[in-house]
């Protein structure tokens, strides 16, 4: 079964650095998006991703953060100068034109 | 502002047992309502997908209703097994956006004991 695919899976960071999440979607899919779940709480939406721009996104997703879809199969988050309550598990999602949605398997980032 | 909640956040019962999951939300003008898996450290895994226009949806020994009226949905899990323990999340589209964006309940954890 396709699967959406994330590297890393766990990154460790210092206060201040850039980290970029790289996620691959399932190929045919249209509709990408990165949530986040810190530790003990709700998975919260980021940003949703359509047609090669940002079609929303959350009040979390200041200018610290952007997403890229740089050669059309890779997926990005970065992260710009990473703060301590940044750390949590980021997920990246996508679909069809459909509404099932399917996550990958997270990357988990510390700042330290 | 759409939110969601589940209820209860733990639930532990023995293998064999019937049990139901709850979720609310707050406004009922959903798009959709979604239930997922989550293991520890794992992603989310979608379970079932109700329409807002569908009452109820089955797979296997899970099967998720939805009141929209009333604001409310339950997953019922037939037969529970040790491997259904996970925390199983509810998530709403509400179509506020028209880009699928998902509104997460909190999640109940379930230990099935052996």
């Amino acid at each position: 079964e396709p699967e959406v695919t994330q590297t890393p899976s766990h990154q460790v960071t210092q206060m201040g650095q850039e980290v970029i999440l790289r996620c691959v979607p399932i190929s045919n899919h249209l509709y990408f998006y990165w949530y986040r779940q810190i530790l003990g709480q709700k998975v919260e939406f980021l940003v949703s991703f359509y047609n090669n721009e940002i079609s929303e996104k959350s009040e979390i997703f200041d200018d610290q953060f952007s997403v890229e879809r740089p050669d059309g199969s890779n997926f990005t988050l970065k992260i710009r100068s990473t703060k301590l309550e940044d750390s949590a598990m980021y997920f990246c999602a996508s679909r069809q034109t459909g509404n099932t949605i399917y996550f990958g398997e997270g990357s988990w980032l510390t700042v330290v | 502002k759409q939110e969601v909640t589940q209820i209860p956040a733990a639930l532990s019962v023995p293998e064999g047992e019937n049990l139901v999951l709850n979720c609310s939300f707050t406004d009922s003008a959903i798009y959709n309502l979604q239930w997922f898996r989550q293991d520890p450290g794992k992603g989310l895994t979608s379970l079932l997908l109700i329409q807002s226009s569908q009452r109820e949806q089955t797979s296997g020994r899970l099967n998720a209703s939805l009141d929209k009226s009333s604001g409310r949905s339950t997953l019922y899990i037939a037969a529970s097994q040790p491997g259904d323990s996970a925390t199983y999340l509810c998530a709403v589209d509400d179509g506020s956006s028209n880009t699928g964006k998902l509104i997460f309940g909190q999640g109940t954890t379930l230990q099935v004991k052996p």
